[in-house]
């Protein structure tokens, strides 16, 4: 059974400060893995995607990668502003049609 | 903005009462999920459906039952409600054309008393 685990589960940083989310899973046999940000009481917004065969993903100051051999996957925040604060989930799917298997999160604050 | 709503947003109920809840989305995507999130669990899978009336079940079905007789309505049914079924409720589209990409709706805020 996939098993994803965030490290750490809560994050704080000063505002301007490059910073490293950590995902990792048990099963490397991924379909793909996807990204989310969830702010309190709200949904869950997708940020990235990366299909199995890819290395990595960026949308603007947002850099996620994946290494399926050793179960991990990084988001990279860049230049990190106040607006970031947020819980960043990660989530695997092992194919194209079922279950995503979510991680714990990663609570991060980015203070002015 | 991948047109998924869900309704009711909020809903009290007490235990031993069915409560449905839906979700419709305006896409015309064929997979829909249905999630719960948990303190502690994170979210986790109950029920999915690939096409019209073509449902599974998921990690945490045990007490829920879906319907989708239509393209754009998938519909969570809990046929007697229990305690530990207090929980937010997210319903979620596959984007086919978008890698696979899952979309999630607002959620549905669900106690039961």
């Amino acid at each position: 059974k996939q098993e994803v685990t965030q490290i750490p589960a809560a994050l704080s940083v000063p505002e301007g400060e490059n910073l490293v989310l950590n995902c990792s899973f048990t099963d490397s046999a991924i379909y793909n893995l996807q990204w989310f940000r969830q702010d309190p009481g709200k949904g869950l917004t997708s940020l990235l995607l990366i299909q199995s065969s890819q290395r990595e993903q960026t949308s603007g100051r947002l850099n996620a990668s994946l290494d399926k051999s050793s179960g991990r996957s990084t988001l990279y925040i860049a230049a990190s502003q106040p607006g970031d604060s947020a819980t960043y989930l990660c989530a695997a799917s092992p194919d194209a049609g079922n279950m995503l298997t979510f991680g714990g999160g990663t609570r991060l604050m980015v203070k002015p | 903005d991948a047109g998924i709503t869900q309704s009711p947003r909020h809903k009290v109920t007490e235990t031993g009462t069915p409560v449905t809840l839906r979700c419709h989305q305006t896409e015309n995507h064929r997979y829909m999920y249905w999630y719960r999130q948990d303190p502690g669990h994170g979210l986790r899978l109950i029920h999915y459906s690939y096409g019209v009336k073509d449902t599974d079940k998921g990690e945490v079905s045990d007490g829920y039952s879906v319907s989708r007789s239509k393209t754009e309505d998938f519909l969570l049914t809990l046929e007697s409600a229990t305690s530990s079924q207090t929980s937010v409720y997210f319903c979620a589209i596959r984007d086919r054309a978008g890698g696979n990409e899952q979309y999630f709706g607002p959620g549905t805020r669900l106690t039961v008393t």
